[in-house]
């Protein structure tokens, strides 16, 4: 019983490129959930999809920021021309409903230089 | 005003003590408490919800809630080292089992062999 997958678990890019994080659900669950984690901080909520649905983005920095989940393939958080303040870890979670039962995965540690 | 505060600690106690971790929040209009335990440099692992004033047992595990003092707290008994992590509450402040959770810091315990 997998649980939730998230790749790569480490990514270095350089200030300009683009981050692309993906994510899993676990088996049978359609709601994914972002969080950032920055340095010293607690998790902060980014975005909520369901299948090819964004539901709720109001934690999404405003720009350079997206997020997906579509209908085939994992849900799929971008970052364009980062900057070094977007260094952080980034956990999907996935969940059975769209409520605060939510299961975490190991996380995405994106590294700015 | 929706925060979540929570002692960093560190926290470090011997093997086999009793631990108490707690929280308090600002924002009386909500129902549902998380505790997370997020080992180094991995996902939050969902440990206990409630909805409601009162204890909830599991395990070596009580989740207590206190909605008047607007309290919460985790109590681990007969501690391990392997309980050695960072715990964090989290809060659904909708009152109707939303998805956005706000996070404690967390506190970081080290059960001492």
């Amino acid at each position: 019983n997998a649980g939730v997958m998230q790749n790569p678990r480490h990514l270095v890019r350089r200030r300009g490129q683009e981050a692309r994080l993906r994510c899993s659900p676990m088996k049978g669950h359609s709601h994914v959930y972002w969080y950032r984690q920055l340095p010293e901080e607690g998790l902060k909520f980014m975005v909520y999809l369901q299948k090819e649905n964004i539901i709720d983005e109001s934690g999404m920095p405003k720009e350079r920021f997206s997020a997906e989940f579509p209908k085939e393939g994992p849900s799929i958080l971008r970052i364009q021309q980062v900057v070094r303040g977007d260094s952080a870890a980034y956990f999907c979670a996935s969940g059975p409903r769209g409520d605060y039962e939510q299961y975490f995965g190991p996380g995405t540690r994106l590294t700015v230089t | 005003q929706k925060e979540v505060e929570q002692d960093p600690g560190p926290l470090s106690v011997p093997e086999g003590a009793i631990v108490s971790l707690n929280c308090t929040y600002s924002n009386s209009a909500f129902q549902y408490f998380m505790w997370y335990r997020q080992y180094s440099r991995k996902g939050p692992e969902l440990l206990m919800y409630t909805y409601s004033s009162g204890n909830k047992e599991d395990g070596r595990f009580t989740a207590q809630v206190d909605k008047s003092s607007k309290y919460i707290s985790l109590f681990i008994r007969d501690s391990q080292p392997s309980d050695s992590a960072t715990y964090l509450c989290a809060i659904d402040y909708s009152g109707a089992g939303s998805y956005q959770l706000t996070f404690g810091k967390g506190t970081k315990l080290s059960v001492i062999p």
